[in-house]
């Protein structure tokens, strides 16, 4: 079975800087990866998601992710921040198998400061 | 285009009471999914329907939770016991095909509380 680690449950930014939230997979098949973001009181939107070819990929709001096999991970990462960026972003993983549900990580909530 | 319509977006209970939770998915979108989110956790899912058939169920409680998707487009979702675990965000989302190729919109999801 697949699994995904978010290890940072909580990440603090000043405004205006550079952030990386960490993601790191386990599977023994394929992956496809994804980047979804949850804005307070709100669903989950989808950020970017990896399915095959560039191992950069760029989602929405200036956020762009890399896909390293070797290492297992997919990190998110923005160059600069804004305040409307504080929610809690969601690393998931799919495998095909005919049904390709998604496991979410546990989270990382990102916190921007004025 | 709409979203996905849930409702109602917030419902206290206590335990051993009933509940039940409505979906609207996007017009047009054959695939659904009901989401857990536990404060704390990510969303885990508990039932996928393709139109109105079930297609994964496996991480349903399926002595307490059921669910049913009449006709290919609402959804409800139901809790008969709830317990106090149960509190939790329940979150619906659709997608126009099954897979990661059709990215899934959620909507905002219903905040139980069991008391």
């Amino acid at each position: 079975a697949q699994s995904v680690t978010q290890l940072d449950s909580q990440v603090p930014v000043f405004e205006e800087a550079p952030v990386e939230l960490r993601c790191n997979y386990s599977s023994s098949v394929s992956v496809y990866l994804f980047w979804y973001v949850q804005y307070p009181n709100q669903g989950l939107q989808l950020l970017l998601k990896y399915l095959s070819g560039s191992t950069l990929v760029k989602g929405i709001n200036g956020f762009e992710a890399e896909f390293n096999k070797s290492q297992t991970s997919f990190h998110l990462r923005k160059p600069s921040v804004h305040i409307s960026d504080t929610a809690e972003y969601f690393c998931a993983v799919s495998v095909y198998f005919g049904n390709e549900k998604l496991t979410f990580g546990t989270g990382t909530r990102l916190t921007i400061i004025p | 285009e709409a979203g996905v319509a849930q409702s109602p977006r917030y419902k206290i209970i206590e335990k051993r009471q009933s509940v039940a939770f409505w979906c609207n998915p996007i017009s047009g979108h054959a695939t659904l999914y009901w989401y857990q989110q536990i404060l704390g956790q990510g969303p885990k899912l508990l039932i996928q329907f393709q139109n109105n058939g079930v297609v994964d169920d496996s991480q349903l409680p399926k002595d307490r939770f059921s669910a049913e998707r009449l006709k290919g487009v609402d959804s409800t979702l139901k809790i008969q016991p709830a317990k106090l675990e149960d509190s939790a965000v329940y979150l619906c989302a659709s997608s126009f095909l099954a897979g990661e190729r059709s990215p899934l919109h959620f909507g905002n999801g219903t905040r139980l509380t069991v008391t």
